[in-house]
């Protein structure tokens, strides 16, 4: 198994500019979460996904939009990136088992964004 | 909301050293909390997870408890390797992951 990976491992984007970054896991997981490291602040979940069509708000949404068309793929788009979101993005997913709560999240290597 | 406290935020110790890492949060509604491992550029890897109902988990060198009443779980390591030197970062789960900033442990030879 591949676990969780991530595309792509770095970008540089210029304010304004738009991108999608794509996570895919083949672990069968229900769950799907973006988050955000910045330094000193340690990870904040951007939006997350219950299952394949749905997706919700996390802690900081703005900025971002996520689509889950395909149980094993969770896309982050920024319409229009803003230096703020200069950040290290990390996807993760788990899955749930009703008598236990969820499970242990995995993560993605992450990908380093710029935006100058 | 919930608030997750990790102290101290970094730590330097000589191989071979038992060590403490320890998380606080401000919530004792939560699901479970989770303890990663984040080496430099690297992502987080799993290393415990105490359910709620649970008070501690162990994992080769490594243990951690969980005091939900209080609010307090510890990471303990014992007998401290160089290849241990990373970032240690708590989450706990509730309506969502919150994570804390971490505490970076460097283990000098």
């Amino acid at each position: 198994n591949a676990g969780v990976t991530q595309t792509p491992k770095f970008r540089v984007l210029k304010t304004g500019q738009s991108m999608t970054l794509l996570c895919a896991q083949d672990m069968n997981h229900e769950y799907m979460y973006w988050y955000r490291q910045d330094p000193g602040m340690g990870l904040r979940l951007i939006h997350y996904s219950v299952g394949e069509g749905t997706t919700a708000k996390g802690e900081v949404p703005d900025g971002y939009n996520v689509s889950r068309l395909k149980k094993q793929n969770f896309l982050l788009g920024l319409e229009s990136a803003a230096p703020s979101q200069t950040s290290v993005y990390f996807c993760a997913s788990s899955y749930f088992k009703r008598d236990r709560k969820l499970y242990e999240q995995y993560f993605g290597p992450g990908t380093r964004l710029t935006v100058t | 909301k919930q608030e997750v406290t990790q102290i101290p935020a970094a730590l330097s110790v000589p191989e071979g050293e038992n060590l403490v890492l320890n998380c606080s949060f401000t919530d004792s509604a939560i699901y479970n909390l989770q303890w990663f491992r984040q080496d430099p550029g690297k992502g987080l890897t799993s290393l415990l997870l105490i359910q709620s109902s649970q008070r501690e988990q162990t994992s080769g060198r490594l243990n951690a408890s969980l005091d939900k009443s209080s609010g307090r779980s510890t990471l303990y390591i014992a007998a401290s390797q160089p290849g241990d030197s990373a970032t240690y970062l708590c989450a706990v789960r509730g309506r969502n992951m919150r994570f804390g900033a971490g505490t970076r442990l460097t283990v000098k030879p």
